[in-house]
């Protein structure tokens, strides 16, 4: 079958750095994708991934190792607006997407 | 900025009731989705459609139904509204290509059926 997993909920530090994992398995593969959530708003578009490596953008960074079937997503100098659900998303062979449940960050100052 | 409208942005009914949660979007994007999605919940796709007159069914599509007559407009129908169907309704469209999980989302339609 086809899942992704990530972490429920994490706890980090306003400044501090933080990395949310996830893994997938998709019948072939095309992408893997990062969305914010804010609660009670839809999601919005982070970050992409197709080729392994590292993808900076600003305060946040994406990597993806196609081998392992694994992506982090990575947050830098942690801001109190970061609290939100972070999804994590992969492409299949015919480009439809699989969503994870998310993971819940909550940013402590 | 995305161009992507829902409405009604909030709604309650009755049991029984039909409605159509509509969703316009100005991107010229040819495909569209709509998610079901309960609070701290994945999303769940309902329908989604590559173009006009091409519409699918996802993983929640038994009570519902949608059409695609053009290309900017994606509404989704509930024949019979019941309470198991209280959840926020997210329509998106992507791009077709190389970017087509890139969605951009509406801001939802906040269901709830007494």
């Amino acid at each position: 079958g086809q899942n992704i997993d990530q972490p429920t909920e994490m706890t980090a530090t306003e400044g501090a750095i933080v990395q949310i994992n996830c893994t997938y398995q998709t019948s072939g593969f095309n992408g893997l994708f990062w969305y914010q959530q804010h609660a009670g708003e839809a999601p919005t578009f982070l970050s992409y991934n197709v080729l392994d490596g590292l993808e900076e953008k600003g305060r946040f960074s994406s990597f993806l190792s196609r081998s392992k079937g694994y992506s982090y997503l990575l947050l830098k100098e942690l801001q109190m607006k970061d609290s939100a659900s972070y999804l994590c998303a992969a492409t299949d062979s015919n480009y439809q997407l699989i969503w994870g449940a998310g993971t819940k960050l909550i940013i402590k100052p | 900025e995305a161009d992507i409208y829902q409405t009604p942005r909030y709604l309650v009914i009755g049991t029984g009731k039909k409605i159509t949660l509509e969703c316009s979007q100005t991107m010229g994007h040819d495909k569209m989705y709509w998610y079901q999605q309960d609070p701290g919940m994945e999303l769940h796709l309902i329908h989604y459609s590559y173009g006009v007159n091409s519409t699918e069914k996802g993983d929640l599509s038994s009570e519902s139904t949608v059409s695609r007559i053009r290309t900017e407009h994606f509404p989704l129908t509930l024949e019979s509204a019941r309470p198991s169907h209280t959840s926020q309704y997210l329509c998106a469209s992507s791009a077709t290509g190389r970017d087509t999980g890139e969605l951009f989302f509406g801001e939802g339609s906040r269901l709830t059926v007494l």
